[in-house]
C-alpha cells in the first residue's frame, strides 16, 4: 500500500530534550515536506527536500532540523524542544517533474507533540 | 501575496441536506493549482481533489462536487445528500506551480452533519 508514515503518533516531553520524528514513504517520491498545524494558524511549512541531500527552509524551520540521506526518508530532529513547538505535525511527499504534477501531497497521520 | 480564505468557520447541517463550502484564493500566477483536502476526527489529512488553473470544468465525484471559477476566483465545494461521516475540517489549498510545490492554506471549514 502507497503510503507516508509517520512515528511517533502521540509525544510527550519536556523542554530541551532532543527528539527526532521520522518520515517514511513508500512511493519512490523525490519531494518531501514536513508542516505543522495550529489553531487559528492553519498548516505552515518547516522544511522541503526536493531530492536526497536537497533540503531548505520553509517559512517557519527555527528550532527545527531535517535531513535527507535516502530517498525515503526525511526525519525531522528537534534538537531542543521548547513549548511553542507543541504542534500537531505532518509530514507529506509527491512527486516533482512536471510530467508527473498531477500528483497531489500525500500526507502521514501526523505526530502530535506536547513539549512542556 | 497568495492567499486562501475559506469564511465559513463552521458549518452545522441536518443528514441529507445539501451544502457548499467557499474558497475564495488570491494570486498573480497564471499558472497554479487548487486542493481540497478532509481531515476527518482522527486527524489524517486526505486528499480529495486537484485542479490547475487552465482547467475550469466543474468536477463531480458521487456525491462531491466542485465549481472552479477563475472570474470570481473561487474554487467552491458542494456535498449532496451530506452524511454524518462527512463530518470532517475540509481544507482548500493553493499551489503556486513553484519549486518549494509549498501549498498555502486556507483555515479550514469546520463541518458538522447531523443525524
Amino acid at each position: 500500500e502507497a503510503q507516508v508514515t509517520q512515528n511517533p503518533r502521540y509525544l510527550i516531553t519536556v523542554t530541551g530534550k532532543k527528539l527526532t520524528v521520522t518520515c517514511s514513504q513508500n512511493m519512490n517520491h523525490e519531494y518531501m515536506s514536513w508542516y505543522r498545524q495550529d489553531p487559528g494558524l492553519g498548516l505552515r511549512q518547516i522544511y522541503y527536500s526536493m531530492n536526497v541531500e536537497v533540503t531548505d527552509k520553509g517559512d517557519v524551520p527555527e528550532g527545527y532540523k531535517v535531513s535527507r540521506k535516502e530517498k525515503r526518508n526525511f526525519p525531522l530532529i528537534l534538537e531542543s524542544p521548547s513549548p511553542n513547538q507543541t504542534s500537531l505535525y505532518f509530514c507529506a511527499s509527491s512527486q516533482t517533474t512536471s510530467r508527473s504534477y498531477n500528483s497531489p501531497l500525500h500526507f502521514g497521520n501526523g505526530t502530535r507533540l506536547t513539549v512542556t | 501575496a497568495q492567499k486562501v480564505t475559506q469564511a465559513q468557520t463552521e458549518i452545522s447541517v441536518v443528514e441529507k441536506e445539501d451544502v457548499t463550502l467557499d474558497c475564495v484564493y488570491e494570486t498573480r500566477d497564471t499558472t497554479y493549482y487548487l486542493f481540497w483536502y478532509k481531515q476527518p476526527p482522527s486527524g489524517e489529512l486526505v486528499f480529495l481533489i486537484r485542479r490547475n488553473s487552465f482547467d475550469e470544468q466543474n468536477e463531480i465525484s458521487g456525491r462531491y462536487s466542485w465549481n472552479f471559477q477563475k472570474s470570481t476566483s473561487s474554487f467552491n465545494f458542494t456535498i449532496t445528500a451530506s452524511q454524518v461521516v462527512d463530518s470532517a475540517v475540509y481544507f482548500c489549498a493553493l499551489d503556486n506551480a513553484g519549486n518549494n510545490r509549498k501549498l498555502i492554506w486556507g483555515l479550514g471549514t469546520s463541518l458538522a452533519v447531523n443525524p
